[in-house]
């Protein structure tokens, strides 16, 4: 039980194009989702924070323009980087905190997408 | 504001012991949380702290000290496949979010 996919795994973009990534909690509900963003041997920054049903909430610095987040039901979540550009090429993973909730850990991880801008 | 600190980097042989440790400048938090990562993975949930003190789980083992800010994750009878970064993530108050540490690798040697 709780797994989380993120589709797609992979992808490469001409600078300029917008990317959807999903995130989908396969065996639970989730009303919070989170989107991370990790460079090449760096820590995961908490980008923003997905409510079903509400706005997102985004983390200082983070453009909620450029990465638009729709989480419009209890298993999905979209991420939406618009107009990319090279330096937008990253690591972006999704988690998902079962809405269950409990005593210890409730929020499980997706397997990440790789993005490349050219 | 909030700071989790690790160090980068330790070598470690086969069946070695690796304590890898974490400060972080914050309150207010339900947890501190041990996360895995493989080259190119996902992270992997490993230990959570709510209490103070020593949770076991099979391997590895995590600690907790809230009066001293500070906790660590305990790897033993290393295995080439224990080879990854490892994060530690405090766990706020409201809505779960997470804030990773910096990261510390880890590679075993034989």
């Amino acid at each position: 039980g709780a797994v989380v996919s993120q589709h797609p795994s992979r992808v490469i973009c001409k600078s300029g194009t917008s990317v959807k990534i999903e995130c989908r909690s396969l065996d639970f509900q989730a009303t919070t989702m989170f989107w991370y963003r990790q460079f090449p041997k760096q820590s995961l920054m908490l980008m923003a924070t997905s409510n079903e049903g509400s706005k997102a909430t985004y983390e200082q610095g983070v453009e909620k323009d450029k990465f638009l987040i729709n989480h419009a039901s209890l298993t999905l979540s979209t991420l939406t980087v618009t107009s990319a550009h090279p330096e937008d090429s990253s690591f972006y993973i999704c988690s998902a905190r079962d809405r269950r909730g409990g005593w210890g850990e409730t929020q499980y991880f997706g397997p990440g997408t790789r993005l490349l801008v050219l | 504001g909030q700071s989790l600190e690790q160090p980068s980097e330790v070598t470690a042989v086969e069946g070695a012991i690796v304590q890898i440790n974490c400060t972080y400048q914050t309150s207010g938090f339900y947890g501190l949380s041990w996360y895995q990562q493989h080259d190119g993975g996902a992270p992997t949930f490993l230990s959570y702290n709510a209490l103070d003190g020593l949770e076991e789980t099979g391997r590895f083992s995590s600690f907790l000290s809230r009066s001293d800010s500070y906790g660590y994750l305990l790897l033993q009878e290393l295995q080439m496949k224990d080879s990854a970064s490892y994060f530690c993530a405090v766990k706020y108050y409201g809505n779960n979010r997470l804030a990773f540490g910096k990261g510390n690798q880890v590679v075993v040697i034989p």
